[in-house]
């Protein structure tokens, strides 16, 4: 069965630069047809979709985030990452690493990080 | 950026009701609406694509209807599961959810 399991620091502070890691089990992120990617919601509110990476390298953003987001693939440790730089208060949030088999539709999720950023 | 403004935001039904949830694109996106679940602490889970695809595993009293800028989704039969919070989504953009609640 598939899972995704988020790491990374729970606490950033402003202006310096958020870094997670999503491991997959029970699948391969060089799987044909899938992407992988990063949405957040922040405490009490609604989702937001950041990015994703397809088996062929190809990536896709959220406009409003792409200037300070970065995606990237290890496939060797069947595992992608996200860098968010500059980060600031309105960064806080959970964020979950996430599969989707084409058009947005994300059909398995990992369980939540909780990221604040705050000095 | 094509929009989603899904309705009402909040609703109070009772195990056994039917209900609707609405989103409206702000232009047309064909049938490239999902509708999603999250119940408290928990991840979303896909209950919808493509309109009115059911996911694999979700009970056939969610139904989604809707093409162009409508969509709708609906729960026939409340079950106690099923209060939770909905969301759709077209592409990157999300609606604002719908928080439906015990009457």
């Amino acid at each position: 069965q598939l899972q995704l399991q988020e790491s990374g620091p729970g606490l950033v502070k402003p202006s310096e630069t958020l870094f997670l890691t999503c491991t997959v089990f029970g699948g391969s992120i060089s799987s044909s047809g899938y992407y992988w990617g990063w949405i957040r919601q922040p405490p009490g509110k609604g989702l937001e979709w950041i990015v994703s990476i397809g088996y062929s390298g190809y990536t896709y953003y959220n406009p409003s985030l792409k200037s300070r987001v970065t995606i990237s693939a290890d496939t060797s440790k069947n595992q992608f990452s996200l860098k968010l730089s500059s980060v600031t208060a309105a960064d806080t949030a959970i964020y979950y690493c996430a599969r989707d088999f084409g058009y947005y539709r994300t059909d398995a999720w990992g369980q939540g990080t909780l990221v604040t950023v705050s000095s | 950026d094509i929009q989603v403004t899904q309705s009402p935001s909040s609703l109070s039904a009772s195990v056994g009701d039917r209900v609707t949830i609405t989103c409206r694109a702000s232009q047309s996106i064909s049938s490239s609406l999902n509708w999603y679940q999250q119940k408290s602490g928990k991840a979303p889970k896909l209950l919808i694509y493509a309109a009115s695809s059911l996911q694999s595993g979700v009970p056939s009293r969610f139904t989604g209807s809707g093409s162009g800028t409508d969509f709708t989704l609906t729960i026939n039969s409340l079950q106690p599961e099923d209060f939770a919070t909905y969301y759709c989504q077209q592409s990157y953009s999300f609606g604002q959810g719908t928080r439906l609640e015990i009457k």
